[in-house]
């Protein structure tokens, strides 16, 4: 199974500031990777797939960078309502399998 | 507009048995690669299983997990994804949400539109 590191679990961070979450995969992954946003109570929402490639309708302030097992994601001026957990996760083979999540809290 | 919509969701012994349900719509079922996903309560998510599309003749892939217990299944002319969980276990507790995957540009099916989730506790 390949399993999916992100890091950090947590962080704090100010509105305006800008935040790279990492994900590293134990094997390579030919960049079948997603980034999610899960809000409270809420189904999760894609924001990035194939590593790099912004989901329609999602505000460029989010980007997705990696190849191999490295991956990122970036969200630059951070609002209010960016607050929330982020999971990347992998589709390159089954099982298909999740990064443990990185929330993102006010400081 | 693309919706799917799970219900069936609701509190069962250990052992015993429960059926999920997720009626979509907004587009044609039986082209599409379905999944289920699951999250346990404050943890993160995972995966449980797909079902291809009709031109993959609805094969299926089962996390080791859920294996040989669960069964996923779809009546396409009901536009109805089902998840058949026998021999639940306690750790089966979690919201499970319903998911379309969208093919990629070099054929690998991501997640794209998930159902709003529902609450199958596994408790004595």
């Amino acid at each position: 199974d390949i399993q999916m590191t992100q890091s950090p679990s947590s962080l704090s961070a100010s509105v305006g500031d800008r935040v790279t979450i990492t994900c590293r995969a134990s094997q390579a992954i030919n960049n079948y990777l997603v980034w999610f946003q899960q809000k409270p109570g809420k189904a999760p929402k894609s924001l990035i797939y194939d590593a790099s490639s912004l989901q329609s309708g999602v505000p460029s302030k989010f980007s997705g960078s990696g190849s191999g097992t490295e991956f990122s994601l970036t969200i630059t001026s951070l609002q209010p309502e960016d607050f929330a957990t982020y999971y990347c996760h992998q589709y390159h083979s089954y099982p298909l399998t999740f990064g443990g999540g990185t929330k993102v809290e006010i400081k | 507009e693309v919706q799917l919509v799970e219900s069936g969701g609701g509190l069962v012994q250990p052992g015993g048995s429960l059926r999920l349900s997720c009626v979509v719509s907004g587009f044609t079922l039986s082209d599409y690669y379905m999944d289920w996903v699951r999250q346990a309560p404050g943890k993160g998510l995972e995966w449980v299983g797909r079902t291809r599309n009709k031109a993959r003749s609805y094969t299926t892939e089962y996390d080791a997990s859920v294996k040989g217990r669960f069964i996923i299944s779809r009546d396409d002319s009901k536009n109805t994804l089902y998840l058949q969980m026998n021999s639940l276990k306690t750790e089966d507790t979690a919201v499970y949400f319903c998911v379309r995957a969208e093919r990629g540009v070099r054929n690998n099916y991501y997640f794209e539109y998930w159902g709003q989730g529902t609450l199958v506790t596994v408790s004595s």
